[in-house]
């Protein structure tokens, strides 16, 4: 069965660490491959998206993440984090001709001052 | 409208009562999805509408959960005889077609409580 997985369930970091936040999925062929966000109190958007091209997608907030075929990874991530980017993060993933969108777990991240 | 539209917000309902949870889609979006968000627990895949049909509803949880579209547009999912496990956020969300590179738009969900 198509599925995406997030083995990072609660990440903790301090103001300006570096963030790389894992994914994984299982379809064969071609994907489609998103991160969304979910700040506390706020509905669920797109943080980047990536179809085609370039492995290596720019997203909104200083975010990007890297399709790596050969390891079915999108992880995502973020050189210095803020405060604000305390959130919950979830990869989701459609398989070409498939409108299905699928979610992994999600991971919390929570951001110390 | 300029986004997804869930009502209501919030519901409480008896144990054993049913409940009817309404999405409007963004305006033209042929895909539409329901998802429900546990505490503590990811997004769980209910169903999914492509235009009025339903090709995947393999994540009902069981046969008191129906869902329809009607117009390509609204959506409604019922609960019936709701249950205390049913207790979650129901996100609904739409899409003009992801494979074609769009993206799912999220509601801000309905919160169920089953007392």
């Amino acid at each position: 069965a198509q599925s995406v997985s997030q083995h990072n369930h609660h990440v903790i970091l301090s103001e300006a660490a570096s963030l790389e936040l894992g994914c994984n999925y299982s379809y064969g062929g071609t994907v489609n491959l998103f991160w969304y966000v979910q700040y506390p109190g706020q509905h669920l958007q797109l943080l980047l998206k990536y179809f085609s091209g370039d492995p290596l997608v720019k997203g909104i907030k200083g975010f990007e993440a890297e399709f790596i075929k050969s390891k079915f990874s999108f992880n995502l991530r973020k050189p210095s984090v803020q405060w604000s980017d305390t959130a919950e993060y979830f990869c989701a993933g459609t398989h070409f001709g498939n409108e299905k969108l699928t979610f992994g777990t999600g991971t919390r991240l929570t951001i110390i001052p | 409208g300029a986004g997804v539209s869930q009502s209501p917000s919030n519901k409480v309902t008896e144990k054993g009562k049913d409940v009817e949870l309404r999405c409007d889609p963004i305006s033209g979006h042929t895909a539409l999805y329901w998802y429900r968000q546990s505490l503590g627990q990811g997004l769980e895949f209910l169903i999914y509408f492509q235009g009025n049909s339903a090709p995947d509803k393999s994540g009902l949880p069981s046969d008191r959960f129906s869902a329809e579209r009607t117009g390509g547009s609204v959506s409604t999912l019922t609960i019936q005889r709701t249950q205390q496990e049913d207790s979650a956020v129901y996100l609904c969300a739409s899409s003009l077609a992801i494979t074609g590179g769009s993206e799912a738009f999220f509601g801000q969900g309905t919160r169920l409580t089953v007392v």
